[in-house]
């Protein structure tokens, strides 16, 4: 069964701190990972996504991601954080082509002046 | 293009009865999933609708049900509403099916925010 967890589950930081969210995923057949955002009130919002090729991502608002397939992992990053980041991040697996999304509980980052 | 729609945003309903909540897609997306997202349990996946028909279901009891018309506007229902049920209910539409990439990111509503009491 495919499966993804963050274990971070509340990080503070303050502006201009470095981020790193992790994301490790359990999945047997080809991966492809996403990394939706939902800043506070609104609606879930896609960061960036893999899919195949280069294992790093870029991403909107200057975050990146990582797949390192070796270590199941696609942690996000963003090397100076803004009080505007202040949001909940879930990483996601689609299973193979479906439409079917498996979410991690999310880490809800608290960005502080 | 418009995003994706939810109608209503906000319901309160008695445990006992039943809801419709609807979505409309965006323009030319013919897919169509359902999630319910929960502070315990997050992000679950309820079902996924594709051309008028239920192509996968997520882990819920059978009072969940859905539907998708031809103008692919869809529709969820649950029916006896338990306590537990309160959430907010996601749409999110994807031009999955409609050829082209391999993997279609989905396209995430406001949400249907429903409390049972």
């Amino acid at each position: 069964a495919q499966s993804v967890s963050q274990h971070n589950h509340h990080v503070i930081l303050s502006e201009a701190a470095s981020l790193e969210l992790g994301c490790n995923y359990s999945y047997g057949g080809t991966v492809n990972l996403f990394w939706y955002v939902q800043y506070p009130g609104q609606h879930l919002q896609l960061l960036l996504k893999y899919f195949s090729g280069d294992p790093l991502v870029k991403g909107i608002k200057g975050f990146e991601a990582e797949f390192i397939k070796s270590k199941f992992s696609f942690n996000l990053r963003k090397p100076s954080v803004q009080w505007s980041d202040t949001a909940e991040y879930f990483c996601a697996l689609p299973r193979g082509t479906a439409s079917k999304l498996t979410f991690g509980t999310g880490t809800r980052l608290q960005v502080t002046l | 293009k418009a995003g994706v729609t939810q109608t209503p945003r906000y319901l309160i309903k008695t445990r006992g009865q039943q809801v419709t909540l609807s979505c409309s897609p965006i323009s030319g997306h013919r897919s169509v999933s359902w999630y319910q997202q929960t502070p315990g349990q997050g992000l679950q996946f309820l079902f996924e609708y594709f051309s008028e028909t239920q192509r996968n279901k997520g882990n819920f009891p059978g009072r969940f049900s859905g539907r998708q018309f031809s103008n692919s506007r869809s529709e969820m229902n649950v029916s006896t509403l338990e306590l537990g049920d309160s959430a907010l209910y996601l749409c999110a539409s994807s031009s999955w099916g409609s050829g082209g990439a391999v993997i279609h990111e989905q396209y995430f509503g406001p949400g249907t925010r429903l409390t049972v009491t």
